[in-house]
């Protein structure tokens, strides 16, 4: 099967709490790419970071760091000291190339709410 | 600014109408997506298309259907609409398939429609 699993549904911070949101996923591939994107309480989706299959590389963005790890298929991700800009619905997905085109497979999202 | 233009932002209509949704995707990509996204559920795939052929189809209802025109503007056509089928509609826009750029294309989204069925 390919899929993304994101079994935090909802999570609650406090704001300059850390948190770190999951993301699990299957794929039969060996080439793929994972991407994170947000999306606020203004409903745009907004892309945030990718990674490919070969690239195992943590990278940080400001407060922003992922954690991408082969061996336990999972591509998480941490925001440090969280402010209330950072509530929003986050979402992971995975592309996979298939039937001559690249197929995209969100997870379910997390909802993160950073409280002041 | 993503350069996905989606009109219109706001749909109000009434159970049994048509309506069409419209996409025009960043310059120089391809590849168009649709996605529903209804409330407070995840996005759901509709269709794609890539240099105005259809390349994959998700869970799209036969009352939907999508075309991609030569200036690779897409629109979503939405009849016989149920209360059901309220959502935010996102188009989303990438390079398309191959090597190089489009490689490592992410997927950029317009800011989508929102369509309340009455």
């Amino acid at each position: 099967a390919q899929k993304v699993t994101q079994a935090q549904t909802e999570i609650s911070v406090v704001e300059k709490e850390d948190v770190t949101l999951d993301c699990v996923y299957e794929t039969r591939d060996t080439t793929y790419y994972l991407f994170w994107y947000k999306q606020p309480p203004s409903g745009e989706l907004v892309f945030l970071i990718r990674r490919n299959s070969f690239d195992e590389q943590n990278e940080i963005s400001g407060r922003y760091s992922w954690n991408f790890q082969k061996s336990t298929s999972s591509f998480n991700f941490t925001i440090t000291a969280s402010q209330v800009v950072d509530s929003a619905v986050y979402f992971c997905a995975l592309r996979i190339s298939t039937s001559g085109t690249y197929k995209y497979i969100f997870g379910t999202g997390t909802r993160l709410k950073v409280l002041a | 600014d993503s350069g996905v233009t989606q009109t219109p932002k706001h749909l109000i209509t009434a159970t049994g109408q048509r309506v069409t949704l419209r996409c025009s995707p960043r310059s120089g990509d391809l590849s168009v997506y649709w996605y529903q996204q209804s409330l407070d559920q995840g996005l759901q795939f509709l269709i794609q298309y890539y240099n105005g052929e259809e390349r994959a189809k998700g869970n799209i209802l036969e009352r939907f259907s999508a075309q991609q025109f030569p200036d690779l503007h897409s629109e979503l056509n939405l009849s016989s609409l149920e209360l059901g089928d309220s959502a935010l509609y996102f188009c989303a826009s990438s390079v398309g398939l191959g090597t190089g750029e489009s490689y490592n294309s992410p997927l950029h989204f317009g800011n989508g429609t929102r369509l309340t069925v009455t």
